[in-house]
């Protein structure tokens, strides 16, 4: 069975360029949740997602966007890429939008 | 919002030794505190949880202590191994969403064997 699979693994991005991450969860698992890791630092939440619908979202900017298709995948778009958002982007899911939640192994994105 | 705070940053113990981590957290409507173990360039993974309504929780040679009123629980490892040695992160949600968790910046475990 295969769990949380994130792509792309890693890539380079140049300042103002824009960005979209995907994430296929779990079979079964209808919760997604983002969260940005940057180095030296624990996971920070950015958007969680349930059903297709937002059902939250952290303290970052507008420019950070995300949506979940009906097959229950997502995707993550960043656009006028920073240097400082450089950093493990995570993706987590859940049968539910309770307990249970398994991360992918991340996109690694580096801005230059 | 919530606010996590782990401490140590850092821990180094001998192999066969306990390992002790903290964590403190500041919304009182926290009730689910889980523990990632994060190894170089992987993803995290569960290692332990617990919920309010209980105290304490043990799986093996890992156990979780809570104290709601203090607001802080624990991450309790004997027996340590060398395989051990990672970063370990707490992690509190509020309500039963640990969807929307807020971790701790981690604790870097080294087990010297």
């Amino acid at each position: 069975d295969a769990g949380v699979t994130q792509s792309p693994t890693h890539l380079i991005k140049t300042r103002g360029q824009q960005v979209t991450l995907r994430c296929s969860p779990i079979s079964g698992h209808k919760s997604v949740s983002w969260y940005q890791q940057v180095l030296g630092q624990g996971p920070q939440f950015i958007f969680q997602y349930y059903e297709k619908e937002e059902r939250g979202r952290g303290n970052f900017p507008d420019r950070f966007s995300a949506r979940q298709f009906p097959n229950y995948s997502s995707e993550l778009n960043v656009n006028a890429l920073l240097l400082g958002d450089s950093a493990l982007y995570l993706c987590a899911s859940s049968p539910h939008r309770g307990y249970g939640y398994t991360f992918g192994s991340g996109t690694r994105l580096t801005v230059v | 919002g919530e606010n996590v705070e782990q401490h140590p940053s850092t821990l180094s113990v001998q192999e066969g030794d306990s390992a002790v981590i903290k964590c403190t957290y500041s919304d009182s409507a926290s009730n689910y505190f889980p523990w990632y173990k994060q190894e170089l360039g992987k993803r995290p993974q569960l290692i332990i949880d617990i919920r309010s309504n209980v105290g304490e929780k043990k799986d093996q040679r890992i156990a979780v202590t809570l104290n709601k009123t203090a607001k802080h629980f624990s991450l309790h490892i004997t027996e340590t191994q060398p395989e051990d040695s990672a970063v370990y992160f707490c992690a509190a949600s509020i309500g039963t969403n640990a969807g929307k968790s807020t971790f701790g910046d981690g604790t870097t475990l080294t087990v010297k064997p």
